[in-house]
């Protein structure tokens, strides 16, 4: 079972650069999310959805912007990269908010330069 | 705001011991989550805990939801060093409200 995927591992992007990170799960969850996990600081929400069409801001949206067209689906978009952003990104996907599994990807190393 | 802050922040023991970490907050959650992530790969669930005073064993891993369902523990006996890694606890609320994280315990197990 593929789980969730993302895509890419790895990325250095130089400052003012936009990507877009991939995230696709398998198990038909309605509710998935993105979140940045810094040295020592655990891991913070960026954003979430919680069905195809329904995104929401999490704690540290600034910079970023997701849309969601599918159940499959829910990219990460970074418009101009800055150093800040530097970190390691975790898509996750869950069959409910808070009292299910969340199924986490493998991460996106990101450096920006 | 760190609503869980989770204790020690590291954590370098011999194998074979014994150890408790911890992870408190002054809010009430519906739930309790634990997770084991390892180095280059995403967090993976260990337990859930929902009722408070709740206990749950995983093999060596014993897990306690506190009675006022604000605070857990999770007691590793006789470590191994495949018990390394980062020990991430996270709350959740009832509703449509996201799961809130700690900052987690880094173990380290030394054979």
């Amino acid at each position: 079972n593929a789980g969730v995927t993302q895509t890419p591992k790895f990325r250095i992007l130089k400052i003012g650069q936009s990507m877009t990170l991939q995230c696709t799960q398998d198990m038909n969850h309605n509710y998935m999310y993105w979140y940045r996990q810094d040295p020592g600081m655990g891991l913070k929400l960026i954003y979430y959805s919680v069905g195809a069409g329904i995104t929401d801001k999490g704690e540290v949206p600034n910079g970023y912007n997701v849309s969601r067209s599918t159940t499959e689906d829910f990219p990460l978009r970074l418009e101009l990269a800055a150093p800040s952003q530097t970190s390691v990104y975790f898509c996750a996907s869950s069959y409910r908010m808070s009292d299910t599994e969340a199924f986490f990807g493998q991460g996106t190393r990101l450096t920006v330069v | 705001t760190q609503l869980l802050e989770q204790s020690p922040q590291f954590l370098s023991i011999q194998e074979g011991e014994n150890l408790t970490v911890y992870c408190n907050s002054s809010s009430v959650f519906s739930s309790l989550q634990w997770y084991r992530q390892e180095p280059g790969e995403g967090p993976v669930l260990l337990v859930t805990v929902v009722t408070g005073g709740e206990v749950k064993k995983l093999k060596r891993l014993t897990f306690q939801f506190g009675d006022a369902r604000k605070d857990s523990s999770l007691h590793i006996t006789a470590a191994q060093p495949g018990d390394t890694g980062l020990y991430l606890c996270a709350g959740g609320y009832s509703g449509n409200t996201p799961l809130v994280f700690g900052k987690g315990t880094r173990l380290s197990v030394i054979a």
